[in-house]
């Protein structure tokens, strides 16, 4: 069963507009953390937020803010008046508990591409 | 700021080939990680370390082995590579559990 589901593998916007990106997860944990990370065209992978099961705070960071609603399992990104810069594959993830550890547990991306 | 560094950054093998990818990262993290990325798939855990000498195999561990003999490196072996093996390999580290990791550049590997 997937435990991250990314439902947008697709999303194209003309720069300035809003976007969300859609994160629903799947777990049993009562404690568990949920990332997003960034890939851009350049292939590197980049840290954008880490948030415990036990906040449920919205996060704001300039332009990208996080929607984590524990009662429909979701942790979403928006990001306000986008830039093509903003242009790049999203992931969002999950960390589970699992064989002895935790694991990260990936949902297959969003790219989002920023038109001029 | 070198961060994690991945080498080599492309490579093409034959099938039945072998060969080991090193990861080497200069924070002074506890945590090492070997995930793939194969085309809409995301990325999948290979195997892991929690620590200097330790490792443990992660959700696709089959077909590849690991070793972290100092705590600052990590590396990925395919004893016989196959083309099922074809991906792009990250590593990554973390200070502790549920830290952020942070990602080397990748190596895109290739089996003919």
């Amino acid at each position: 069963a997937q435990k991250v589901t990314q439902a947008q593998t697709e999303i194209s916007v003309v720069e300035k507009e809003d976007v969300t990106l859609d994160c629903v997860y799947e777990t049993r944990d009562t404690t568990y953390y949920l990332f997003w990370y960034k890939q851009p065209p350049s292939g590197e992978l980049v840290f954008l937020i880490r948030r415990n099961s036990f906040d449920e705070q919205n996060e704001i960071s300039g332009r990208y803010s996080w929607n984590f609603q524990k009662s429909t399992s979701s942790f979403n990104f928006t990001i306000t008046a986008s830039q093509v810069v903003d242009s790049a594959v999203y992931f969002c993830a999950l960390s589970e508990f699992m064989d002895s550890n935790y694991q990260l547990i990936w949902g297959a991306g969003t790219k989002l591409i920023i038109k001029p | 700021n070198a961060g994690v560094t991945q080498t080599p950054k492309f490579r093409v093998l034959k099938t039945g080939q072998s060969m080991t990818l090193l990861c080497a990262q200069d924070m002074n993290h506890e945590y090492m990680y070997w995930y793939r990325q194969d085309p809409g798939m995301g990325l999948r855990l290979i195997h892991y370390s929690v620590g200097e000498g330790t490792t443990a195999k992660g959700e696709v561990p089959d077909g590849y082995n690991v070793s972290r003999l100092k705590k600052q490196n990590f590396l990925l072996g395919l004893e016989s590579a196959a083309p099922s093996q074809t991906s792009v390999y990250f590593c990554a580290s973390s200070l502790m559990v549920n830290q952020p990791q942070h990602f080397g550049d990748g190596t895109r590997l290739s089996i003919l």
